[in-house]
């Protein structure tokens, strides 16, 4: 079974400031992460994710995240907010799908607000 | 590019009627799923298909069914709408059901059960 774990449920920076977005899972086998942003009233846009190349994964919009084993976490970084980065963030882990289509399992979501 | 379209965006229900939300992806991707997001909650599995043909159950099935109708088009059914189903819906596909590939997501569908 696995489990994603969204630490904070809101999460408020000043512009031009670092955004940090914690995410605790747990999996019994070595998990794909992914985050994933849903701007108001919109779709869910993918940021990145791991697939168990490089630890430091790099996405859109100035954003990364490092897969830490021994820490079970995948925490979501910017070094500069943007006022366009304001929206509702979910940390999703993949099923252990064994081979199938099982769908993703995620996070209940942080709310990031910036402020001017 | 359309990626993932879902029709209707809104809807409002009165308790006991049915509808059908329609899903096609122009992607060529072979699964394809429906979620549920509602606050506080994240989004939850109503129901997956693999690849054309077949379908399985997510977390949260009851209340509803699902038809994979070809390979772009996967639908969800409400038999008989009740104020719990009161959610915004979601249908995503993902070139295969291997644990590394990315799910695309339409925009939604709003429900409102009254």
């Amino acid at each position: 079974a696995q489990s994603v774990t969204q630490l904070d449920s809101h999460v408020s920076v000043s512009e031009g400031t670092p955004v940090l977005l914690r995410c605790n899972y747990s999996s019994s086998y070595s998990p794909s992460l992914f985050w994933y942003v849903q701007h108001p009233n919109k779709g869910l846009q993918l940021l990145l994710k791991y697939t168990s190349a490089a630890t430091l994964v790099k996405g859109i919009n100035g954003f990364e995240a490092e897969f830490k084993k021994s820490e079970t976490s995948f925490h979501l970084t910017k070094p500069s907010a943007h006022m366009s980065d304001a929206a509702e963030y979910f940390c999703v882990v993949s099923r252990d799908s064994g081979g199938g289509a099982d769908g993703l399992t995620f996070g209940k979501g942080t709310h990031l607000i910036i402020q001017p | 590019n359309a990626g993932v379209t879902q029709t209707p965006k809104f809807q409002v229900l009165k308790t006991g009627q049915s509808m059908t939300l329609q899903c096609a992806q122009d992607m060529n991707h072979n699964s394809m799923y429906w979620y549920r997001q509602d606050p506080g909650m994240g989004l939850r599995l109503i129901y997956y298909s693999a690849s054309e043909g077949t379908t399985d159950k997510g977390e949260v099935p009851n209340g509803y069914n699902v038809s994979r109708l070809n390979k772009r088009e996967f639908s969800l059914r409400l038999e008989s709408a009740a104020p719990s189903q009161t959610s915004v819906y979601f249908c995503a596909s993902s070139l295969s059901g291997r644990q590394n590939t990315e799910a695309f997501f339409g925009q939604g569908t709003r429900l409102t059960v009254v």
